[in-house]
């Protein structure tokens, strides 16, 4: 069953890089799936981040797209998010989720976890 | 960019009525494209139907999608205690995603 799990700091000062980790397990993240980034502020919808296809290309949100950096590590079998210079507004939940394969939707989802930007 | 709204905001019902939850896109797009996801407190959001009409595994079929061009429509036939969440409608385009802000649906 394809599980995936999130991690990284609970806690990222101001200005700061907000690094996370998506460890995947019982698949292998190189085999033809993709893996995206999504996140919801407390209490707000969902704003997808970025994704990453096995080939290493990757797609940002435009609003975004000039603090993300999504990779993937294939012999960690994980994927990754780095957001730079945060503020209180990337407060957040923070999912990974898988796509791919012909589906235009996210069909896996990590559990989150929640990352609070403040002094 | 395609923007998703979603209508209403919130809905509150009573077990066992029917729930009409609308997404709206700002241009036409490709039904195989349009997907909805529950998200209940606490928990990441649920795949409920994709390629507008589609239900994913494990879903029942009190829930049904239909809808095409702009207008698009997820339905719950008859709400079940465990129906009342937020729903999310989702588009996927030129290998961007967009979600809509979601509709509550709360107990009356």
């Amino acid at each position: 069953q394809v599980q995936l799990q999130e991690s990284g700091p609970g806690l990222v000062k101001p200005s700061e890089t907000l690094s996370l980790t998506c460890a995947v397990s019982g698949y292998s993240i190189s085999s033809g799936y993709y893996w995206g980034w999504i996140r919801q502020p407390p209490g707000k919808g969902l704003e997808w981040i970025g994704s990453v296809y096995n080939s290493g290309t990757t797609y940002y949100n435009p609003s975004l797209k000039s603090r993300v950096t999504v990779s993937v590590d294939t012999s960690k079998n994980q994927c990754s998010l780095k957001l730079t210079s945060v503020t209180a507004a990337d407060t957040a939940v923070y999912y990974c989720a898988r796509f791919g394969g012909g589906k235009n939707y996210f069909d896996y989802w990590g559990q989150g976890t929640l990352v609070t930007v403040s002094s | 960019e395609i923007v998703l709204t979603q209508s209403p905001g919130t809905l509150s019902l009573s077990p066992g009525e029917r729930a009409t939850l609308s997404c709206r896109t700002s241009q036409s797009v490709s039904s195989s494209f349009l997907a909805w996801y529950q998200q209940k407190p606490g928990q990441a959001p649920r795949l409920l139907i994709y390629g507008v009409s589609n239900r994913a595994t494990g879903i029942p079929d009190r829930f049904s999608g239909s809808g095409s061009g702009t207008d698009f429509t997820l339905t719950i036939s008859r709400l079940e205690p465990e129906d009342f969440a937020v729903y999310y409608c989702q588009h996927y385009g030129s290998s961007l995603f967009t979600f809509g802000p979601g509709t509550k649906v709360d107990i009356k």
